[in-house]
This record gives structure tokens, sequence and C-alpha cells, in this order.
């Protein structure tokens, strides 16, 4: 298995342009999600999804769209970039068997500059 | 709203040496709580996990317990290594979605 895959490793935008970041796990897992880290910091939650079709908002979800159409998918969305949302992301996946076992497994991370 | 702290940011600590690293948390109603490292440039390698239901969690020189009552998680690193320093991050999940709230980390330095 490649586990949490995340395409592409590093980018930088211009202001105002958009991107999709690609997240990807082979791992049959029904939970997936979307964090940012900022330098320094813990990580915080983007959006995540309980399985294909149903998504929801975590903590900072302004100026981002996700999707889940596939169980393997859960791409991120950047509309306008902005110089706030320079940042390393990650993307994690969990199979969920109950409320209080839920190991998440994260990618490599995506690094995005926006200037 | 869950809150959680790591204090100290930093440790620096001579090889060999047993360490206590710290995890406090605002909300005790936690489904569980997770330890990870993080490797400079890196993602993240899950460490350990204790349920709710648990007080702590071994796996080599690791050993992390849970006191919900206190809101407070620590993570016990037998006879440090060089190879330890890195990142440390707990986080805690409250709801049944899996959703974690982070630390901001603790960076270990294990001096040769």
């Amino acid at each position: 298995n490649a586990g949490v895959t995340q395409t592409p490793k590093f980018r930088i935008l211009k202001i105002g342009q958009s991107m999709t970041l690609q997240c990807t796990q082979d791992m049959n897992h029904n939970y997936m999600y979307w964090y940012r880290q900022d330098p320094g910091m813990g990580l915080k939650l983007i959006y995540y999804s309980v399985g294909a079709g149903i998504t929801d908002k975590g903590e900072v979800p302004n100026g981002y769209n996700v999707s889940r159409s596939t169980t393997e998918d859960f791409p991120l969305r950047l509309e306008l970039a902005a110089p706030s949302q320079t940042s390393v992301y990650f993307c994690a996946s969990s199979k969920a068997t109950d409320a209080t076992y839920n190991e998440q497994f994260f990618g490599p991370g995506t690094r995005l500059t926006v200037l | 709203k869950q809150e959680v702290t790591q204090i100290p940011a930093a440790l620096s600590v001579p090889e060999g040496e047993n360490l206590v690293l710290n995890c406090s948390f605002t909300d005790s109603a936690i489904y569980n709580l997770q330890w990870f490292r993080q490797d400079p440039g890196k993602g993240l390698t899950s460490l350990l996990l204790i349920q709710s239901s648990q007080r702590e969690q071994t796996s080599g020189r690791l050993n992390a317990s849970l006191d919900k009552s206190s809101g407070r998680s620590t993570l016990y690193i037998a006879a440090s290594q060089p190879g330890d320093s890195a990142t440390y991050l707990c986080a805690a999940v409250s709801g049944n979605t899996g959703k974690l709230i982070f630390g901001q980390g603790t960076t270990l330095q294990v001096k040769p």
C-alpha cells in the first residue's frame, strides 16, 4: 500500500490564482481530512469527509472547497489564492471502527507559497 | 471548545536521559488522544493512540498516559537517542467524526 499520497509536493501561486491539491488513499478508509500547518504551529482542520458524497467544515474553511466523489480521493480546491494561505497542507485518512479508535494516517504534505 | 496546549515548546537533553513531554486539554470529554512525531519538512507519524477508556499505551521506549479528570497526557521517552530528535505533537479527538485538535508541539533535541 502507498498509504496517503499528495500532489504536488511544492507549489508557488500568485495572488488570485486557483489550484487543486490532490489527495489519494489506498487503504479503503472512510474518513478523510485536510489540515494546514503554519510555521511553528500545530495543525488546524480545514475540511473533513466521513464518506463519499459527505463533507463538512473544520476550524478554518474560508477560502477552500472540497469534494468527495470516491472513497479514495479527497481534493482540496483553493479559489483566489491569498498570502494568508501560504502554509503546508496535510491530508489524512482513517478507518473509524468506533468513535474512540480513529487512528489517522497522514500524507507527506504540500508546501504552498502565495506571492 | 477544545484547546490543546503543549509545554515546553522546545527541550534539549543529553543522550540517554529519560524525559517527559506534556500535553494538556480543556475538555475532558475526549474520545481519544494521539501522539505524533514530525521530522523537519516531513509529514506526521502516529506514535501512540490512547482511547478514552485507557490509562496508558506503550510502544518500545515510548509510554503515553492519559488522565481525563485532570485534562493531561504525558509522553515518556526512555533512554533518549539522537534519532529521537523531532517535533512531538499531541492531538485530542472530542467528537465522533474523529476531528483532531492539535497542540503546537514540543521540539526535542537529543545531544550525543
